[in-house]
């Protein structure tokens, strides 16, 4: 909702590196998501890191946090056609109810 | 396991109709949610329970009722349809983890 903020598209070529980025205005925000929506599916978690960690890395996706500017960042490596996909950013004060950012339409080029 | 599984995939409404979405998960999570997601807005949190016999509103809820009367299900009604209502209906279900496991989801016009 009001409280995430991403931009609405990205495009890439496939093979170059993907940076999407969020912003969030809660300074309780404990949890940080990333989470996948390929179309005509339901979202699938990517990753997720916790507000007193800056970079979380797994495989070819690298989170980066910066708490003071509350702003996250999820790089994808490598960007491959499978990618193409909504990315949502999401946030929590606990770890049970979220607020999501509008998604970011990321859409792969060859 | 199935996951978490929505019936029906789509459905037409006609406006002042009312209707139920099923919602079911086999993982014996304690945590379920109702969001609809429209296009540009993200998901928007409609109603959630944190166990059976345990429901509580979300930022949307107007217009939706819930229950909650087993742990496996988690049916969202809607009473008097409003062509506000068109969207994508996502539940979800989530255990002991971080993740939330989302159904496929339900297309819901309301003309």
């Amino acid at each position: 909702g009001e409280d995430v903020e991403q931009s609405l598209f990205l495009s890439v070529r496939e093979g170059d590196s993907s940076v999407i980025n969020c912003t969030y205005t809660d300074s309780s925000s404990t949890y940080l998501y990333w989470y996948k929506q390929e179309p005509g599916a339901g979202l699938q978690l990517l990753t997720y890191i916790f507000s007193n960690m800056d970079m979380k890395q797994d495989q070819r996706l690298t989170v980066l946090l910066n708490k003071k500017d509350k702003h996250l960042s999820l790089r994808i490596a490598d960007t491959q056609t499978g990618d193409s996909a909504i990315y949502f950013c999401a946030e929590s004060s606990n770890d049970y109810k979220l607020s999501f950012g509008a998604g970011t339409t990321v859409t792969v080029r060859a | 396991n199935a996951g978490v599984t929505q019936t029906p995939k789509f459905r037409i409404l006609k406006i002042g109709q009312s209707m139920t979405l099923q919602c079911a998960q086999d993982m014996n999570h304690n945590y379920m949610y109702w969001y609809r997601q429209d296009p540009g807005m993200g998901l928007k949190l409609i109603y959630y329970s944190v166990g059976a016999g345990i429901t509580d509103k979300g930022e949307v809820p107007n217009g939706y009722n819930v229950s909650r009367s087993t742990t496996e299900d988690f049916p969202l009604r809607l009473e008097l349809a409003a062509p506000s209502q068109t969207s994508v209906y996502f539940c979800a279900s989530k255990g002991t983890s971080y993740e939330q496991y989302f159904g496929p989801g339900t297309r819901l016009t309301v003309t």
